[in-house]
């Protein structure tokens, strides 16, 4: 089993539109989780870490459900930069330093 | 703001040949990583590295791999005797501890090609 699944998409939305992803992770005991945005051939960019509060930052709105064990990323409002893929990272208990990447969700957005 | 650089940006090379891939991570930084991206594929974790010697490494950072922090700023990666299937993406990232939820920065990435 992956550790960390998502939807490839790719999800095709307007200008404006608002876009959700979900993302699900295997391990119960999974301590940190974080939204990272790779554009083509280019590095993974911090997006916003996952608190279990749920936090936003501007037009993005991360939530955690550990009881489900799925973190989602709300994207409201969407512009043309936000088009590229939407990595979901977590790392479990004891071991924070490795990354575990979902192999990402991609957003077209059209004008 | 500071950020990861790595070098080269593209390298290509022969199968069998060694390859070393450069990283110079953020200067106040403690923990060190490389990842690697098939084509197509998803980031892959390989090793991370603290106070000068690996922390943690996944299975496909076996023998053919090493890493060295030669001097207080550099970070490399060894690849001997490299095979087509190592051609992939290869990141650098660093990080520090920041109240538990340890944010990576990643460099911009060296893609190896081997021939």
């Amino acid at each position: 089993r992956k550790e960390v699944e998502q939807d490839p998409g790719p999800f095709n939305v307007p200008e404006g539109a608002t876009v959700a992803f979900n993302c699900t992770y295997s391990n119960s005991a999974s301590q940190s989780f974080f939204w990272y945005r790779q554009d083509c051939r280019k590095e993974p960019k911090l997006l916003m870490s996952v608190y279990s509060s749920g936090n936003e930052d501007g037009r993005f709105t991360a939530q955690l459900n550990r009881a489900s064990q799925y973190i989602s990323l709300l994207i409201r409002d969407s512009k043309l930069s936000d088009s590229a893929t939407y990595l979901c990272v977590v790392t479990n208990s004891g071991n924070f330093n490795k990354f575990y990447f979902g192999s990402g969700t991609k957003l077209n957005v059209k004008p | 703001e500071p950020e990861v650089t790595q070098t080269p940006s593209h390298q290509v090379t022969q199968m069998g040949q060694e390859v070393i891939l450069r990283c110079v991570p953020i200067s106040n930084h403690l923990y060190f990583y490389w990842y690697r991206q098939i084509l197509g594929q998803k980031v892959e974790f390989l090793v991370s590295f603290y106070n000068n010697e690996i922390s943690e490494k996944s299975e496909i950072f076996d023998d053919q791999f090493s890493v060295e922090r030669p001097d207080g700023s550099n970070f490399t990666l060894k690849i001997r005797s490299t095979k087509l299937e190592d051609s992939a993406m290869y990141f650098c990232a660093s990080s520090d501890i920041a109240g538990g939820q340890e944010t990576q920065y990643f460099g911009p990435g060296t893609r190896l090609l081997v021939l």
